[in-house]
C-alpha cells in the first residue's frame, strides 16, 4: 500500500500570500495524483488531478506540481475562501490511499 | 450535471449490517464507475471500493471481507454493504463518480453513519 504524507498538518497564511503544500508518497507514482479541497461540514472537491492539471471551475490561483514521489499544491494569493483542509490521493495502483491532509488557516 | 445523494439509517448497532444508497441524478449510472469513501469523525479518507455497471467490483483490502457495492440500474442508484460493524466504523460516508482516471468526481453530500448500542 502507498502511503501519502502530507505536511505542514497546518499552515496558517495572510490573505494575498502564498500557500505551499506537500504531499510525499511512500513509492512512485508518477503523476497519478490528484488534490482535493475540503470545507468543514461538506464534501470534498476536486482541485487538480493527474498532478497539475486543474478541474473545471478551479480558479487559476490553485496550482499542483511535482511526480514521483514529491508533490506540491499552491495557492499562489490567498483568499479567505480557501480556508479548508486539503488532502492529496494516489491512483497509481491499489489500494487507493489519501494522505491525512493539510488544514490551511487564514491568518 | 450529475448529482448525488447518499441515505441510510445513521445509527446501527455494533455486529449488525450498515446499508446506505447512493441515488444518483442527472445522468444515468450505466457505463460508469461508482466509488464510496468513508471519513472517521475529524480525521482522514479512507477508499472504500467502487463498482462498474457492467458488475466488477474492487475493494480495499482491508475491508474486503466486509464489504459488498452493488447497483440497480432501473432505480439509478448504487448501494453499500458493510457488515459486523464497530465503532471503529463511524464515519461520514460518500458516494462518488470517478473522473478519467482514479479520483473522484463529483462526490455525495455524505451521510454520518454512528455505530452504537
Amino acid at each position: 500500500e502507498v502511503v501519502m504524507t502530507q505536511s505542514p498538518a497546518t499552515l496558517s497564511v495572510s490573505p494575498g500570500e502564498r500557500a505551499t503544500l506537500s504531499c510525499r508518497a511512500s513509492q512512485n507514482v508518477y503523476s497519478n495524483l490528484a488534490w482535493y479541497q475540503q470545507k468543514p461540514g461538506q464534501a470534498p472537491r476536486l482541485l487538480i488531478y493527474s498532478a497539475s492539471t486543474r478541474a473545471t471551475g478551479v480558479p487559476a490561483r490553485f496550482s499542483g506540481s511535482g511526480s514521483g514521489t514529491e508533490f506540491t499544491l499552491t495557492i499562489s494569493s490567498l483568499q479567505s475562501e480557501d480556508s479548508a483542509v486539503y488532502f492529496c490521493q494516489h491512483y497509481n495502483n491499489w489500494p487507493l490511499t489519501f494522505g491525512g491532509g493539510t488544514k490551511v488557516e487564514i491568518k | 450535471q450529475v448529482q448525488l445523494q447518499e441515505s441510510g439509517p445513521g445509527l446501527v448497532k455494533p455486529s449488525e449490517t450498515l446499508s446506505l444508497t447512493c441515488t444518483v441524478s442527472g445522468g444515468s449510472i450505466v457505463g460508469s464507475f461508482w466509488t464510496w469513501v468513508r471519513q472517521p469523525p475529524g480525521e482522514g479518507l479512507e477508499w472504500i471500493g467502487h463498482i462498474y455497471t457492467g458488475g466488477s467490483t474492487n475493494y480495499n483490502p482491508s475491508l474486503k471481507s466486509r464489504v459488498t457495492i452493488s447497483t440497480d440500474v432501473s432505480k439509478n442508484e448504487v448501494s453499500l454493504r458493510l457488515r459486523s460493524v464497530t465503532a471503529a466504523d463511524t464515519a461520514v460516508y460518500y458516494c462518488a463518480g470517478r473522473g478519467v482516471a482514479w479520483y473522484f468526481d463529483p462526490w455525495g453530500q455524505g451521510t454520518l453513519v454512528t455505530v452504537s448500542s
